[in-house]
């Protein structure tokens, strides 16, 4: 069965610098997407980033990366100067499937705190 | 923009009711999902949709079932509603293919009591 793992819970990071929130993914289909999402206090859910399983180079939005290690089934997301409005929770997501839908699920999320 | 509504903001039912959650969108998506977000446990997947009257189990549908007589329909049904139902119940949409992200609704903060 599909698994994923965020295994911190809280982090806090400095106005400016960079944090890496961490995601572990298991599957047994070689074919599979990995996305990562922020929710604010707000509630509503926003796309950030998206990796293909198959995908060369590692995905950058802005001030979002992808840092996608295949082999260790790991995709954890990098923001780079974090800003006061990085707080937040943030799920990281797979979905695998080839025909018939798309099974999309999500980790527990970690909440980042970010200080001024 | 991809709009995605849920029916009710909030909900307060008593247990053993029949309870109905809707969810609609715009965009034509083939796909339709249900969630429950939970404190500590993020969403948890309960069923998904990937056409008109094509229904798959998520993770935890017992207790659930879901309806798609529409494409841009997909209703879920809490058939003897529990306390352990109560939660915030997300829906999304996303277009067919893997790599497309999915369009959440606000949610629905149902209260079973």
């Amino acid at each position: 069965a599909q698994k994923i793992t965020q295994t911190q819970p809280g982090m806090f990071v400095q106005e400016k610098e960079a944090v890496t929130l961490d995601c572990t993914y298991d599957t047994s289909d070689p074919s599979y997407g990995l996305f990562w999402y922020k929710q604010p206090s707000s509630g509503e859910m926003i796309f950030l980033i998206y990796q293909g399983s198959y995908d060369q180079q590692n995905a950058t939005e802005g001030r979002y990366s992808l840092n996608f290690q295949k082999a260790r089934k790991s995709a954890n997301l990098v923001i780079s100067a974090s800003q006061l409005g990085d707080s937040a929770m943030y799920f990281c997501a797979m979905r695998e499937g080839n025909t018939g839908g798309f099974k999309t699920i999500f980790g527990a999320g970690t909440r980042l705190f970010v200080k001024a | 923009d991809v709009k995605v509504t849920q029916s009710s903001r909030y909900l307060v039912k008593r247990t053993g009711e029949k309870v109905f959650l809707e969810c609609v969108q715009d965009m034509d998506h083939e796909n339709m999902f249900w969630y429950r977000q939970d404190p500590g446990l993020g969403l948890r997947l309960i069923y998904f949709s990937y056409d008109v009257k094509m229904k798959e189990k998520g993770d935890i549908p017992e207790g659930y079932s879901v309806s798609r007589e529409k494409k841009e329909r997909f209703s879920l049904i809490l058939e003897s509603a529990s306390t352990n139902q109560t939660s915030m119940y997300l829906c999304a949409s996303s277009a067919g293919g893997r790599n497309q992200p999915q369009h959440f609704g606000d949610g629905t903060r149902l209260s079973i009591l």
